[in-house]
């Protein structure tokens, strides 16, 4: 089976520029999320998608960032216009819809990393 | 959600048995504990998760005393390919929980 995928694995663009972040979740996974790493921080939560809803978008940064999940299937993630402090790893992560009281183990992708200049 | 505490760094070496403790003093009734491993240049992979007591699968232990204030990561055997940042997390185990990492404990495995 697949595991999470992201595209493309690094990019490199000017502040002021727009950049687009893919992710492609584990067929069936339900819950999306996605979570960056800006250089000397710790992981932090960006989002989170059920299906194609947003659930919880309390980490995101601005209204710079622009996360879709059309049709629930996978993600976009766009930043427009980028900034200096937007560079970092952005990391997707999905895991199934589980029962309430049930551990829900997320499964994450190896990460974009995202340069600008 | 929960605090957790845990060395910014540990150096092993191989064959040696790691014991990476973490603590979350305001640990909640409804709180599992939870430990992710991160390679360079990859995602945070889970590895074990526990409520209360002891907690063994192929990769590791996890022991949590009574109280529940702190829990221990157990590796046995360690071996240079577990070199890696290990990562406690603390939270309610929902089937929407997002995950708040804290810094995380490098582990240099040597040979």
């Amino acid at each position: 089976e697949a595991g999470v995928t992201q595209f493309p694995s690094h990019s490199v663009i000017e502040k002021g520029q727009t950049v687009t972040l893919r992710c492609d979740p584990i067929s069936g996974h339900d819950n999306l999320y996605w979570y960056r790493r800006v250089m000397g921080k710790e992981i932090k939560f960006l989002l989170h998608f059920v299906k194609e809803s947003k659930q919880d978008e309390s980490g995101m940064p601005n209204n710079r960032f622009l996360a879709e999940r059309t049709g629930g299937t996978y993600s976009t993630l766009k930043v427009q216009p980028a900034e200096l402090e937007d560079s970092g790893v952005y990391f997707c992560a999905s895991s199934q819809v589980t029962s309430s009281g049930t551990y829900n183990e997320q499964f994450f992708g190896p990460g974009t990393r995202l340069t600008v200049l | 959600l929960a605090k957790t505490t845990q060395p910014i760094s540990m150096d092993s070496y191989e064959g040696q048995e790691v014991n990476i403790t973490c603590s979350h003093n305001n640990i909640a009734t409804n709180d599992y504990i939870t430990w992710y491993q991160q390679f360079p240049s990859q995602g945070p992979r889970f590895i074990i998760q526990g409520y209360k007591t002891k907690v063994t699968n192929e990769v590791a232990s996890l022991f949590i005393p009574a109280d529940r204030k702190s829990s221990t990561l157990s590796l046995p055997r360690v071996s240079l390919s577990d070199t890696a940042v290990y990562y406690c997390l603390v939270g309610y185990g929902g089937a929407t929980n997002k995950l708040i990492f804290g810094t995380g404990t490098l582990l240099a495995v040597q040979p």
